[in-house]
């Protein structure tokens, strides 16, 4: 049973960069047969799509954050990891991982999420 | 972008009522919608995909229909673990979005 776990600092000054990583355990992220996503969620708000990547490296970004956004894979490790610069406190949200199915394109399963403030 | 709007915003209901929540897409996404509820301090869950599968697991009384613009999700009888924020998503396009959340009280 995959299972997937997000890490990262929980307080990010604004204006610096905000990363996150999230292992996945139970199963390879180097199958074919998904994308690797990244969804926030501010403090009693809806969800967004942030971005995905597939194991080859190829990426897909919301328009809305794509000029500060960044995804990478570490197949080595098993994890994925987000980027997200020049932020300020819009950004502060839970941020989760989700694994997408390559053709079935739904969300299962999600990380637990973590929770990122931007203050100073 | 594709706009997902869901009605209502928040509902009450009693144990063992028939439930209903509607979304509707601001353009044709045929039936690739999917559902999920959220419960207070987790992640969401997957319960509907393609607008009217159930995932694996997933109670029975959870239903979901529509496609095209108008889309809707069931709970035939409410039960009291049900108490959840329901949210419907696309994925006709990227980026995918969501609606913007129903959440769901007992009475």
């Amino acid at each position: 049973q995959v299972q997937l776990q997000e890490s990262g600092p929980g307080l990010v000054k604004p204006s610096q960069t905000l990363s996150l990583t999230c292992t996945v355990s139970g199963g390879s992220i180097r199958s074919g047969s998904y994308h690797w996503s990244w969804i926030r969620q501010p403090a009693g708000k809806g969800l967004e799509w942030i971005g995905r990547i597939y194991s080859s490296g190829s990426t897909k970004y919301n328009p809305s954050l794509k000029s500060r956004v960044t995804i990478s894979v570490d197949t080595s490790k098993n994890q994925f990891s987000l980027k997200l610069s020049s932020v300020t406190a819009a950004d502060t949200a839970v941020y989760y991982c989700a694994r997408e199915g390559y053709v079935a394109n739904w969300f299962d399963p999600w990380g637990q999420g973590t929770l990122v403030t931007v203050s100073s | 972008d594709i706009q997902m709007t869901q009605s209502p915003s928040s509902l009450s209901a009693s144990v063992g009522d028939r439930v209903t929540i509607t979304c509707q897409a601001s353009q044709d996404i045929s039936n690739y919608l999917n559902w999920y509820h959220q419960k207070p301090g987790k992640a969401p869950k997957l319960l509907i995909y393609d607008a009217s599968n159930l995932q694996t697991g997933v109670p029975s009384r959870f239903s979901g229909g529509g496609s095209g613009t108008h889309f809707t999700f069931t709970i035939s009888s409410l039960q009291p673990e049900d108490i959840a924020t329901y949210y419907c998503q696309h994925y006709d396009n990227l980026p995918y979005t969501f609606g913007q959340g129903t959440k769901l009280e007992i009475k």
